[in-house]
This record gives structure tokens, C-alpha cells and sequence, in this order.
């Protein structure tokens, strides 16, 4: 079936400008991640969604960033007034409810590519 | 929070050997993965696995939970093994994800 999609693939803004990145989770996953990886590093985690609601958005950069989730499904992360430190690679993953309550196994889309010049 | 730690961060290896990679964390978790990252940057799951061991081809994974760690071995190592590998754990009492720094690992032929 079909994995995790992540739209664009890549994405030249310049400074100051608004970005939205969109994810598109596994079909029936409830649970969709937000990371980012910047060149030769492991990887952040920014926020969670369970359904349509993120529990807790502390891993936000800063409140240039945010999030939504519509329907149980697609997400967007907007970056606004973007500075280069933002340049990274945005990952987003989907997972079933996992046992116990947790986190499920997570999949992982390909990433979209961000440089802010 | 929980901290996660992999060993060692960089191996190289001869196409045909054995290695071994641990993942150590700092506090109970509800449940760790295993990932490939491979040279386009696509994360691959390999395993997961809070505790006991599994195997799968050629990668087998062991996870002691009440010791803090897991392991991951590859056997008979091809060159499109390379890639960095990572370890991330879902703490009790985290919101979030933890991943290691990666294993960057590079099979020559």
C-alpha cells in the first residue's frame, strides 16, 4: 500500500517568507510526526498528533512554528518569517496507537528539503 | 528527558563481516526502534522492539530493557548496508520521541 507522502520534496525560500510543508500519513494512521534533521545530524522531534490533536507542542522551535491536522489525516507544518537556521530536511511519520499507550511503530515519508537563502 | 546513546559513531567494514551496534538509554521506555537511514535519506524501519530479540535476514536486534540497552547486529555485511543507523526510544514519560546520534556505517567492497 501506499506510505507516507510529504509534499514538496524540496523548497528554496528566502528569508522572511512563510513555508507550509504538508505530510500525508498511512492510510488509518491516527498518530502523524513532525521532525527535522538538519545536515548531519539525528533527529529532532517537533510535535505529535494524536487524531487531530497535538498534546503538546513544547518541541516547536520557536512560535514561528506551527501545525494542524484536519480530518484524522493530511497535516501541514508552517514555518513563518523563516530564518536560515531553519534550513533542514522536515520528516514526517505515522504510526497505529501502539500497546499499553504507546507510541506505535513509526513509518517514515521521504522528507522535504528546506533551505532558506 | 531520556537520553539515548549509540556506539560507536562511525565503522567501517569489509563487505562479509559481522558488526555490532548498541543503543543505550537513560531511562525505561515504552518501546525503541531501529532505523537505516540510507544515502537519499529515506529512514527505513528495521525493528521494533522493547524487549527480547528478533531477527530478520541478515540484521537481528536485542533489546534488554531492565539493563537499559539494545543491540544490533548485521552479519555478513554488503555494501548497500551503508548508511547511518539509529536507535529511537518512546520514554513513559516523555511526549515525544528520542533518537540517538546514529551509527555511520560505510561497507567496502
Amino acid at each position: 500500500g501506499a506510505g507516507v507522502s510529504q509534499s514538496p520534496s524540496n523548497k528554496v525560500t528566502e528569508k522572511g517568507k512563510d513555508v507550509e510543508l504538508r505530510c500525508d500519513p498511512i492510510s488509518g494512521h491516527t498518530a502523524l510526526y513532525w521532525y527535522r534533521q538538519s545536515l548531519g545530524q539525528g533527529l529532532e522531534f517537533l510535535i505529535y498528533f494524536q487524531g487531530n490533536s497535538a498534546p503538546d507542542k513544547s518541541g516547536l522551535p520557536s512560535d514561528r512554528f506551527s501545525a494542524e491536522r484536519t480530518g484524522g489525516s493530511v497535516s501541514t507544518l508552517t514555518i513563518q518569517r523563516t530564518q536560515q537556521e531553519d534550513s533542514a530536511v522536515y520528516l514526517c511519520a505515522s504510526s497505529s496507537p501502539g500497546d499499553s499507550g504507546s507510541w506505535g511503530e513509526q513509518y517514515f515519508g521521504p522528507g522535504t528539503r528546506l533551505t532558506v537563502t | 528527558g531520556i537520553q539515548v546513546e549509540q556506539s560507536p559513531p562511525d565503522l567501517i567494514l569489509q563487505e562479509g563481516a559481522n558488526s555490532t551496534l548498541r543503543c543505550n538509554f537513560s531511562d525505561s521506555v515504552n518501546n525503541l526502534q531501529w532505523f537505516h537511514q540510507n544515502p537519499w535519506g529515506q529512514l527505513i524501519n528495521l525493528f521494533y522492539i522493547p524487549s527480547g530479540t528478533k531477527q530478520n535476514g541478515r540484521l537481528s536486534a536485542t533489546t534488554v530493557a531492565t539493563e537499559r540497552y539494545s543491540l544490533l547486529y548485521i552479519s555478513s555485511s554488503q555494501t548497500t548496508d551503508s548508511g547511518v543507523y539509529f536507535c529511537a526510544v518512546d520514554g513513559y514519560n516523555n511526549n515525544d520521541m528520542r533518537f540517538g546520534a546514529g551509527t555511520r556505517l560505510t561497507v567496502k567492497p
